[in-house]
């Protein structure tokens, strides 16, 4: 079975600092996405990382994926407190179903 | 466009209740998914519909659970009888035929008590 392995699990970092998360999985998948969720909320779509050395970037989040080393990453630059949010890494195989990642639990304090 | 939508938000039943969850997706989407997230723990695939027919439903628990999708719309997912360990945030996502990209909805917040 496909293992998705995220951290960290919390996060509480300063306004203006700069983070990254962390998501690595055992075998070899078809895609990487990164969603985002606010309490009570759906999971929102953040990227769909496709193919090795790919990077998105959307505002003050920017993620990566290594495919080789099976270790995709969210970095967050100058954070500020409405990027507060859990974050979920996931990965799929011929499109079927998703493995999660835990969740990093992001707080961004004044 | 109206997102994935779940019913009820939350659920408070005690152990041995049935309890019935559903998820209206997307209109057009063809493939819909279950997930359940225990507290702490990762999200978990539990069933995947294609139109009506299940797909994959490797991930479901047990027998306690029954998942239908009648005529390829809505899907409902029923526990019978719930047991403490049920607990748990219940997804259910939709995607397109032509694409991968999972659209989820809020999630039913289940308490067994």
């Amino acid at each position: 079975e496909l293992k998705v392995e995220q951290n960290p699990l919390f996060l509480s970092m300063q306004e203006g600092k700069n983070y990254t998360i962390y998501c690595n999985y055992s075998t070899t998948s078809d895609r990487l996405y990164w969603y985002r969720q606010d309490p009570g909320k759906s999971l929102e779509s953040l990227f769909v990382l496709l193919s090795n050395g790919a990077v998105k970037q959307e505002g003050r989040l920017m993620a990566s994926l290594d495919t080789k080393a099976r270790l995709s990453t969210l970095h967050i630059t100058a954070a500020v407190h409405d990027l507060s949010a859990t974050y979920f890494c996931a990965v799929s195989r011929s499109g079927n179903q998703f493995y999660f990642g835990t969740g990093t639990s992001l707080t961004v304090i004044p | 466009e109206a997102g994935v939508t779940q019913f009820p938000s939350h659920s408070v039943i005690e152990k041995g209740q049935t309890v019935t969850l559903r998820c209206d997706p997307i209109s057009g989407h063809d493939n819909l998914y279950w997930y359940r997230r225990v507290m702490g723990k990762e999200i978990k695939f539990l069933l995947h519909f294609v139109k009506e027919s299940k797909q994959d439903e490797s991930g479901m628990p047990n027998n306690r659970f029954l998942a239908e999708r009648t005529g390829g719309t809505y899907s409902t997912l029923k526990v019978q009888p719930a047991e403490l360990e049920d607990s748990g945030v219940y997804f259910c996502a939709s995607s397109h035929a032509l694409t991968d990209t999972q659209y989820f909805g809020p999630g039913t917040r289940l308490t067994v008590l």
